[in-house]
């Protein structure tokens, strides 16, 4: 079945670089897009960045100066890097799978990200 | 980007009743419209998109309407595993953007 997780670190220093990592299974990454959603404590939902599956992306505009997302299609695994966090960029990020890039059908649990020194 | 406005942000009910929620587009999205459920410990839910097509596995309790820039969700009679956090999104074009969520929760 279709499956996303997220891993990465749970504490990130201010200024420094958060790397993501995304793994799915029961889906190819060169069939759908993977999308990351952020969700900073007690707030709503806010789109990230996508990597479309033919492998160019998208980003949020707002963070796209900072924003880089790739993927490694044979271990299926789609990375979020973002460089200059600040205390703002603490969330939890979800990947999530768009069907037909649009609608997100298949989400990760999410992981939690703290910027902090 | 589009701006969506989702009402009300908290709402309490009981087992039984029903209760709506809606999503306000700041322009027309026709009808790309999707609501999540979100639960702790959970994965987000997919419940409706386009506006009114039920996910697979989505109760028949739950409908979406509307088209343009007004949507609401319905849940009628209430069963307890439907009380958490409804998120609206629209998917008619990127950024995709999401309502700030309503918390229904137990009377």
């Amino acid at each position: 079945q279709v499956q996303l997780k997220e891993s990465g670190p749970g504490l990130v220093q201010p200024s420094q670089t958060l790397s993501l990592t995304c793994t799915v299974s029961g889906f190819s990454l060169t069939s759908n897009s993977v999308h990351w959603v952020r969700q900073p404590p007690g707030k709503g939902l806010e789109w990230v960045g996508a990597i479309w599956s033919g492998g160019s992306t998208d980003y949020n505009s707002a963070l796209k100066s900072r924003l880089s997302i790739s993927r490694d299609t044979s271990k299926s695994q789609v990375f979020l890097k973002m460089n200059s966090l600040q205390t703002e960029d603490t969330a939890i990020y979800f990947c999530t799978r768009a069907y037909g890039g649009y609608y997100f059908d298949y989400w990760g649990q999410g992981v939690m990200v703290t910027v902090s020194s | 980007d589009v701006q969506m406005t989702q009402s009300p942000s908290n709402l309490a009910a009981s087992p039984g009743e029903s209760v709506s929620i809606n999503c306000k587009a700041s322009k027309s999205i026709s009808k790309y419209l999707a609501w999540y459920q979100q639960k702790p410990g959970k994965a987000n839910k997919l419940l409706i998109y386009s506006g009114s097509t039920l996910q697979s596995g989505t109760p028949s309790r739950f409908s979406g309407s509307g088209s343009g820039t007004d949507f609401t969700l319905t849940i009628r009679n209430l069963e307890p595993e439907d009380f958490g956090l409804y998120y609206c999104q629209q998917h008619n074009e990127y950024p995709y953007t999401f309502g700030a969520g309503t918390k229904l929760e137990l009377k």
